[in-house]
């Protein structure tokens, strides 16, 4: 158990919807990552929290957004779905953000876009 | 930009057999680098890192060494064992002097399976 928590595990949804995925990170971490898993794109960094604010953006599009809010808690809000967002979106945290800290992943929620 | 170039899979082993994953890299600052492995249904957990050149990072028996004149992470295991089947990925992350995102670049990870 990484002390990263994801919820939910699980979403099926259909195309042109909206959902919204949330990540608690590890006491104590104050940056928050969010990442996407699929077939055919790998593991792609999407977005980086670091204490409330927006650090980095990686291949995120703009249908997709995030927070992180003041008790460090994080949202990854996924619009106008395609079937192509269908995928497992993981969510990590670390101490700062610095690239020599670990990165700690939770369990992941998987997205199956109907 | 960044990119991971990871020996591609899958990679079948008989249990005690000796293991080899080949992992490139590119950079343009000097990365910290990692292996990350993830177990079906179960998020990423780091493997072993390595920040420097020459740095070699080892965890449960399994070894990698930071070869910046090769730029590559190979990791490597003496003797895998049925319960390291499994994904592994190979990931950079740009270090503290280069000024940019710390996010993690992935390869495009390998699948092993060991078979008793």
């Amino acid at each position: 158990d990484s002390g990263v928590t994801q919820t939910p595990k699980h979403l099926i949804t259909a195309t042109g919807q909206r959902v919204t995925l949330r990540c608690s990170p590890r006491s104590g971490d104050l940056s928050v990552y969010w990442y996407q898993q699929s077939l055919d794109q790998g593991l792609q960094f999407l977005i980086q929290y670091y204490n409330g604010e927006e650090r980095a953006k990686g291949n995120i599009l703009e249908r997709f957004s995030a927070q992180q809010f003041p008790d460090l808690h994080s949202e990854l809000n996924l619009s106008s779905l395609e079937l192509g967002d269908s995928a497992l979106y993981f969510c990590a945290s670390s101490v700062a953000a610095g690239g020599i800290y670990e990165q700690y992943f939770g369990p992941g929620t998987r997205l199956t876009v109907t | 930009g960044d990119s991971v170039t990871q020996m591609e899979g899958p990679v079948t082993l008989s249990e005690e057999a000796f293991l080899t994953i080949n992992c490139t890299y590119t950079a343009t600052g000097y990365p910290s680098l990692f292996w990350y492995v993830q177990y079906p249904g179960e998020g990423l957990q780091l493997l072993l890192k390595a920040t420097k050149a020459d740095d070699k990072g080892s965890n449960k028996g399994f070894e990698a060494t930071y070869r910046k004149e090769t730029t590559s992470f190979h990791l490597e295991k003496g003797s895998v064992q049925v319960s390291d089947s499994a994904v592994y990925f190979c990931a950079l992350s740009e270090g503290i002097s280069s000024g940019s995102a710390r996010q993690l670049t992935f390869g495009s990870g390998t699948q092993l399976t060991v078979l008793p």
